[in-house]
């Protein structure tokens, strides 16, 4: 069974950082792309980040290139994003999801994690 | 970027009857390799993550009820509910794979009159 477990959600200052965890299991994680989508309350869905199987590429949304960076450990399963320079607007229920079918990046998400809550407030 | 709109923003059916939800996008999500459109459909109900429904416009995921059905293609896209049940009760979203970054719709909200 695949899941996906997000870790690393808080309460954070504007300008302060976070480091978000997502723990893959029940597939070979190294082979797909993954992806970072966020939904801020009582909000829609937007799409943040994704990253190849082997992370040498990788793709932002606008309003979070320089400040966020996805990366990935296929040794230990996991998916990261670190957010620096966090503003108000970053605040969000942030998703890990994975992309459907193996080795491709321009599909459907197939899988999502429960989500992990970060708000950035004083 | 390809934005994504969608229609209406909420609609309420009876137990039983249609629903029918409207999806445009900017530009064609068609891609003419291999004449896929990149659209996919997710619900989404309250305090859980999306549950992707159809891709490829119309192809129905694994275990999704055969009451949920995709159409279009180009820019102009259906997700329609033949006969609406309780548990249906959520929000759509429509979303295009085709480039980067990927869109979703504002969603659609789906409740019982």
């Amino acid at each position: 069974e695949v899941q996906l477990v997000e870790s690393g959600g808080g309460l954070v200052q504007p300008g302060g950082s976070l480091r978000l965890s997502c723990a893959a299991s029940g597939f070979t994680f190294s082979t797909y792309w993954m992806t970072w989508v966020r939904q801020a309350p009582g909000k829609g869905l937007e799409w943040v980040a994704n990253i190849k199987q082997d992370g040498s590429e990788k793709y932002y949304v606008d309003s979070v290139k320089g400040r966020f960076t996805i990366f990935r450990d296929n040794t230990e399963n996991s998916l990261y994003l670190q957010m620096n320079s966090l503003r108000a607007e970053d605040t969000a229920v942030y998703y890990c999801a994975r992309i459907r079918g193996e080795g491709e990046r321009y599909r459907a998400l197939e899988y999502w994690g429960q989500g992990t809550l970060v708000t950035v407030s004083s | 970027d390809i934005v994504m709109t969608q229609s209406p923003d909420s609609l309420a059916v009876s137990l039983g009857e249609r629903a029918t939800i409207n999806c445009k996008s900017s530009q064609s999500v068609l891609y003419s390799s291999n004449n896929k459109n990149y659209l996919a459909w997710y619900q989404q109900k309250p305090g859980q993550p999306p549950n992707l429904l159809i891709y490829w416009a119309s192809t129905r995921e694994f275990g999704v009820p055969d009451r949920f059905s995709g159409s279009g293609s180009g820019t102009d896209f259906t997700l329609t509910i033949s006969s609406l049940q309780a548990e249906d009760v959520a929000v759509y979203y429509c979303q295009q794979y085709y480039s980067t970054p990927p869109t979703f719709g504002p969603g659609t909200k789906v409740d019982i009159k």
